[in-house]
This record gives structure tokens, sequence and C-alpha cells, in this order.
């Protein structure tokens, strides 16, 4: 199976901050993967899919980047409402997986 | 408005089995793949599967550490879709959710829509 290897685990931030999140693949996963916030006690949200294209509705501060192995999830000037759980997911073959989530907290 | 709801959850001795429920409305169904996703209490999602629209005659797709004991099937005269749980273990205590699956002409695209989850709990 594909592993999705995501770091930091936690993140400190304030707001305003720019905040950027890497995701790596353990094989070439082309542009198969998304991201996704959580908020406590709520079903995840699609922010990203194939690596960089902005869901429908998802602010632009939101941006993803990367292809093959490495991604990246870049938050722009972080608002209060953004301080949640990240994840990347690839679909690149029928077994997708997840990576562990990166919380981003208040510094 | 698309919409998927679970239902089906609740308290359960390990061993025992439970089947969930995935109701669907707002958009074709059939023309749709939908996955489960779990997430134990305080910890990250774990992709369960999902089932329908999938190429070469596949009907559904599952983890491998949970492929045996759980099993994906879909309605589509109701729009739902099943998760029948076996052989259920402690470590299976999470929040279920069912999300839909877009396709694209390159194949599978990211889970867009989200039902809000049912709670599985497995515990003598």
């Amino acid at each position: 199976d594909i592993q999705v290897t995501q770091s930091p685990s936690t993140l400190s931030a304030s707001i305003g901050d720019r905040v950027t999140i890497t995701c790596r693949a353990s094989q070439n996963i082309s542009a198969s993967l998304a991201w996704y916030q959580q908020k406590p006690g709520k079903a995840p949200k699609l922010l990203i899919y194939k690596a960089s294209r902005l869901e429908s509705g998802v602010p632009s501060r939101f941006s993803g980047s990367g292809s093959g192995t490495e991604f990246t999830l870049t938050i722009r000037s972080l608002p209060a409402d953004d301080f949640a759980t990240y994840y990347c997911q690839q679909y690149y073959s029928y077994s997708w997986t997840f990576g562990q989530g990166t919380r981003v907290e208040i510094k | 408005e698309v919409q998927l709801v679970e239902s089906g959850g609740g308290f359960i001795q390990p061993g025992r089995s439970l089947r969930l429920s995935c109701t669907t409305s707002g958009f074709t169904f059939s023309a749709f793949t939908v996955g489960w996703v779990r997430q134990a209490p305080g910890k990250g999602l774990e992709w369960v599967g999902f089932s329908g629209n999938l190429p070469y005659g596949v009907t559904a797709e599952y983890a491998a550490s949970l492929r045996g004991r759980f099993t994906i099937s879909r309605d589509d005269s109701k729009s739902v879709v099943y998760l029948q749980l076996n052989s259920l273990k402690t470590e299976d205590t999470a929040m279920y959710y069912c999300a839909r699956v877009p396709r694209t002409a390159a194949g599978l695209d990211a889970f867009d829509i989200w039902g809000q989850g049912t709670m599985v709990t497995v515990s003598s």
C-alpha cells in the first residue's frame, strides 16, 4: 500500500500567519492527492483535490502544490476559523490512505 | 442539495455484527462511487473502502486490514450504501463516515461530500 507521511503533527501559529503543511507519499502518486480540514465533532471538509485544485466554495487563502511524492498545503494569513486538524489523502491506487493529520493550534 | 446520512451505529458486544446505512439524496446515485471512512476516538482518519461505478467488474474495494470482515454493498433503487461489520473487535470502535466520490475521465477523485457520521462502540 502507498503510505503518506504528513508533517508536522502539530503546528503552533498566530492569527495572520502563513502556514505550510507537508505530505510525502511512499511512491509516485502523480497529482492524486487531496487535503481536508476537520474541526472537533465535525466531518472532514474537502479543501483541495488533484493536489492543487481548490474545491468550490473554499476560500482562496488555501492553496495546494506538488506532484509525484512531495505535496504542500499553504494557508495564507490564518484566521481564527482555520484552527483545526488537516489531513492529506492519496487516491492514486484503489487502496486509499490518509496522512496522520496536522493539528494547527493557537500559539 | 447533496446529502449523505449515516445510520445504524450503536453499542455492540465484541464478536457481533452490525450493518450501517448511508442514505443519499440530491445526486444521480448510480453514477457515483460512495465510500466509508472511520475515525477512532481522538485518532486520525482511516479509509475503509468504497463501492459502485468501479472498473474491471469490481464491486467494492477495501482496506487490506479490514477485508474479509467488512462488506460494502449498495441498493441503487434506494440510493443507499451499506457497510456490514462482522466479527467486531473493540478496536473497531469509531465514528463511521460515508462520503461521495466523484468520477472523472481520469478515474476516481477525492471525497467531496461527507455525511455527519454514525458512532459504533464495541465493548463487553
